[in-house]
């Protein structure tokens, strides 16, 4: 059984840029969360998504965004890039419904975005 | 609102002896619990949770954690360390009143000492 993909692994942009990340959760997994991890911050939750709807949304700026399609892969952008933005970005796949969040979460490998 | 303390940045222990990386945690109502270990340059790695039930969770690789309501924490232990067992730790809470994000801790660094 596939893991949470995440691609691309390692990405360099250059400030002012913006960047889309891409993430396909475990086949008949409908709950996809996206979290930064950065040395000074920590874990930070982002966004979730279930069936195509954003559900829950973590204290970031509006140059953060994502979606979510119809096979429940999501990616998210962010716009205007910051060197602030450099991180390990982590998608996060539940079977977890709205509401019943007994399932758990796998993650994938992240992707390493910096900002030059 | 939701919240984990994991109190220890760095926690050294020697090979073949037991382990404790502490995490006490706040959220309204029940709580949701997880342990997750990082190994360099990847992502977060599933060990065990406690959604209801026995207090003593057993998870991957002989770790287990005991929830403690009264105390609200959540020790993750494993009683003989293994050298590879060093890595980032991180303990994660999520509430059960509809949310499904987790609030994790800072994390602790585990090292294994051979």
């Amino acid at each position: 059984k596939a893991g949470v993909t995440q691609t691309p692994r390692y990405l360099i942009k250059t400030r002012g840029q913006q960047v889309t990340l891409s993430c396909s959760p475990i086949s008949g997994h409908r709950s996809v969360s996206w979290y930064q991890q950065t040395p000074g911050q920590g874990l930070q939750f982002l966004f979730e998504y279930f069936s195509e709807t954003q559900r829950n949304k973590g204290n970031f700026p509006g140059r953060f965004s994502g979606r979510q399609f119809s096979n429940s892969r999501s990616e998210m952008n962010v716009s205007t890039l910051e060197l602030g933005d450099s991180a390990l970005y982590l998608c996060a796949s539940s079977l977890n419904l709205p509401g019943q969040g007994s399932y758990g979460y796998t993650f994938g490998s992240g992707t390493r975005l910096t900002v030059v | 609102a939701q919240s984990v303390a994991q109190p220890e940045d760095q926690v050294n222990v020697a090979e073949g002896n037991p382990l404790t990386v502490k995490c006490t945690y706040s959220v309204s109502g029940n709580p949701y619990l997880f342990w997750y270990v990082q190994y360099p340059n990847r992502g977060l790695q599933f060990l065990l949770k406690y959604i209801t039930g026995d207090n003593l969770v057993k998870g991957s690789y002989g770790f287990e954690a005991e929830f403690n309501k009264s105390q609200t924490s959540f020790h993750l232990k494993k009683p003989s360390a293994l050298v590879s067992d060093s890595a980032l730790y991180f303990c994660a809470v999520s509430d059960q009143t509809g949310a499904n994000n987790l609030f994790f801790g800072t994390g602790t660094r585990l090292t294994v000492i051979p």
